[in-house]
Parts: structure tokens; sequence; C-alpha cells
């Protein structure tokens, strides 16, 4: 149980261009959903909290306007990263907690690594 | 600000060797600590310990948290090479718009040679 899925697991695209990364959770339903990048040889950053049915919740210092974060339903959250640079290449994981599974609990995602060109 | 701190942040011992990995934290609303193993991907699950004092356990792997200290120890005995990874400690705090959310230590990069 608790199994959660990432798609893509891995991205090339074109400075300039949005990538769009969706975090299933497969067999149970997550009202909160977790964005991490993590560079390599580093620990997992938080970027965001994602509630279904509202506004995604930010860290400091994330642009929201560069990763667009949508929770629509109990179990699927997309990070779409708008006019990718460079400097967006990371690898990014999701994470989600159920209300079932273990309240602090989370399940991650394989993650999905995005290299921009 | 919170602060989670690992050691050693690296680690390599000889199959058959058992280790231990520390993890300290400064958080406000303490909620639970996590111990994640992560390989090439995304991080597994191992434990999570709420309760001072109580051990749990999974086969060779067992953890503890002492809350009045602030820190846990994740045990690993008889060592294989299956083993190495980077094993994450995490803090969850409690309340309010912090709910839920996890400050991650640095980790500890285990090695396991044959």
């Amino acid at each position: 149980g608790a199994v959660v899925s990432q798609h893509p697991s891995w991205v090339i695209c074109k400075s300039g261009t949005s990538v769009k990364i969706e975090c299933r959770s497969l067999d149970f339903q997550a009202t909160t959903m977790f964005w991490y990048r993590q560079f390599p040889k580093q620990s997992l950053m938080l970027m965001a909290t994602s509630n279904e049915g509202s506004k995604a919740t930010y860290e400091q210092g994330v642009e929201k306007d560069k990763f667009l974060i949508n929770h629509a339903s109990l179990t699927l959250s997309t990070l779409t990263v708008t006019s990718a640079h460079p400097e967006d290449s990371s690898f990014y994981i999701c994470s989600a907690r159920g209300e079932g599974v273990g309240s602090d609990t989370q399940y991650f995602g394989p993650g999905t690594r995005l290299t921009v060109l | 600000e919170d602060k989670v701190v690992q050691s050693p942040l690296s680690l390599v011992v000889h199959e058959g060797d058992t280790v231990t990995l520390n993890c300290s934290y400064e958080v406000t609303n303490f909620r639970s600590l996590l111990w994640y193993k992560q390989e090439k991907k995304a991080p597994t699950f191992l434990f999570m310990l709420t309760s001072s004092g109580i051990e749990k356990k999974s086969g060779r792997l067992s953890s503890i948290l002492d809350k009045k200290e602030l820190f846990s120890i994740l045990n690993i005995t008889a060592t294989q090479t299956g083993d190495s990874a980077v094993y994450l400690c995490a803090v969850a705090r409690a309340g309010g718009t912090s709910y839920g959310k996890l400050t991650f230590g640095q980790g500890t990069i285990l090695t396991v040679h044959p």
C-alpha cells in the first residue's frame, strides 16, 4: 500500500518551454501532497505544499508564478515549471500524505529528473 | 529556524559491521521524527517515531528517539551491500500552516563494501 507514482521519470526540454510533472497516489487518497527538489548530493528542499481543492502554499524563496501547482483531486497533483531555464534542472520529487496511512508519514514518488538545455 | 543535523555525513564499512547513524534536531512544535532510505531515486520510508524511549525495529534496522535530548539514532546490524544508500532523517512539525511539513537533515551516505 501507499504507492505514489510520478510522470515523467525524466524529461529534457529547451530553455523557455514549460514542463508538467504529475504526481499520483495510487492506492490511497492524499489530502496533502508536497513538492521537493533535490540537487546532487544534497538533501530534499521543500518547495510547496499542495492541498486538494485549495491554493498551494509555497516556501520562502520559491516563485509561485514559475512553479505552478494544481491539486485537482485527492489522487493527483501537478507541478508545472514555466519558462524553464537551465538553472531549473534538478530532481523533482513529490510526496503524499493521506489520513489513513499515518498522518505524518509522507510516501514519495520515484522523482522526475528535469534537464533544461 | 528549524534545524536537523545528521552525523556522520558519510560512513564506509564492511559487510557484517554494525553502524549507528545520528540525527539531532531543533524544531519548534515537534510532532514526530522519520527515517528514510534513499538509493538512486526517491526516499523509501523506514520508521516514524513519536515517543521517547520506544524502539522501533524492522529486521536488522532499529531506531529510537530521545525527546529530552532532541536526537534519534538509526542502527543497522550485520550490514549488507544492499544497505548502501543515503539515510535521511526528517522532523514533522505540528500545528498551523506548518502541519505535516518535513524538515530534512543533510543525510548520511553509507557505503558497505563486500
